[in-house]
């Protein structure tokens, strides 16, 4: 069972960078995963956005590819997410997920994380 | 872009009544690619079937998924007071990998 906790400021002005951590414990970051992102605004339905494997492949939404990173610290174990030029539409809970590689699915999921773009 | 579309958008059923939620693709869609989670208010999406009709561990088998192409149902049976939730389906593979569809509300009549 992967553990993941979403860490980082809930609040960020418009066209400011939306900066996120999960932290993953019970599990190497270079393990057998791929580290997702994962957002919901209020009200509405999910979104992915993106995911990242510990040798640094990258998948990113097409729609949200111009502003998303995601990167990964392995000797801190836990990925990241950078969302710039943010504006009142990318306010969402934000979710970190994990996939077993080889599967289809977001297995786990951390609690989520309010993130809220306004000045 | 797989769109997912889900029907009904709420249904009102009481508990130990059978709930049939549906997602239909905008294209086809692998029978392998297909999953469902559980949503419930103030709570992160928990896996419940994948590959259309196998059961996330821990998952009770009053929960069961069938379909294949485009239209994929999910079967709740003898609903129990913590069924009522909301329900998204999810494909993989096309672009972007992963799509949802816009969720079912099951609520208490």
């Amino acid at each position: 069972q992967v553990q993941l906790q979403e860490s980082g400021p809930g609040l960020v002005k418009p066209s400011g960078t939306l900066s996120l951590t999960c932290d993953v414990s019970t599990y190497s970051i270079s393990s057998s995963h791929w580290w997702s992102w994962v957002r919901q605004p209020p009200g509405k339905g999910l979104e992915w956005i993106g995911e990242i494997y510990h040798a640094g492949n990258t998948n990113y939404n097409p729609s949200l590819q111009s502003r998303v990173t995601i990167s990964l610290d392995k000797s801190e174990n836990q990925f990241s997410l950078k969302l710039n030029s943010v504006t009142a539409a990318d306010t969402a809970v934000y979710y970190c997920a994990a996939t077993i590689v080889g599967t289809t699915k977001l297995d786990y999921w951390g609690q989520g994380t309010l993130v809220t773009v306004s000045s | 872009e797989i769109v997912l579309t889900q029907s009904p958008g709420t249904l009102s059923l009481s508990p130990g009544e059978t709930a049939t939620l549906s997602c239909r693709a905008s294209q086809s869609v692998s029978s392998r690619y297909l999953a469902w989670y559980q949503q419930k208010p103030g709570q992160a999406p928990r896996l419940l079937i994948y590959g259309t009709s196998s059961r996330a561990t821990g998952i009770p088998d009053r929960f069961g998924g069938s379909g294949s192409g485009t239209d994929f149902t999910l079967t709740i049976s003898s609903l129990e007071p913590e069924d009522f939730a909301t329900y998204y389906c999810q494909q993989y593979g096309g672009s972007p990998l992963y799509t949802f569809g816009q969720g079912t509300k099951l609520e208490i009549k």
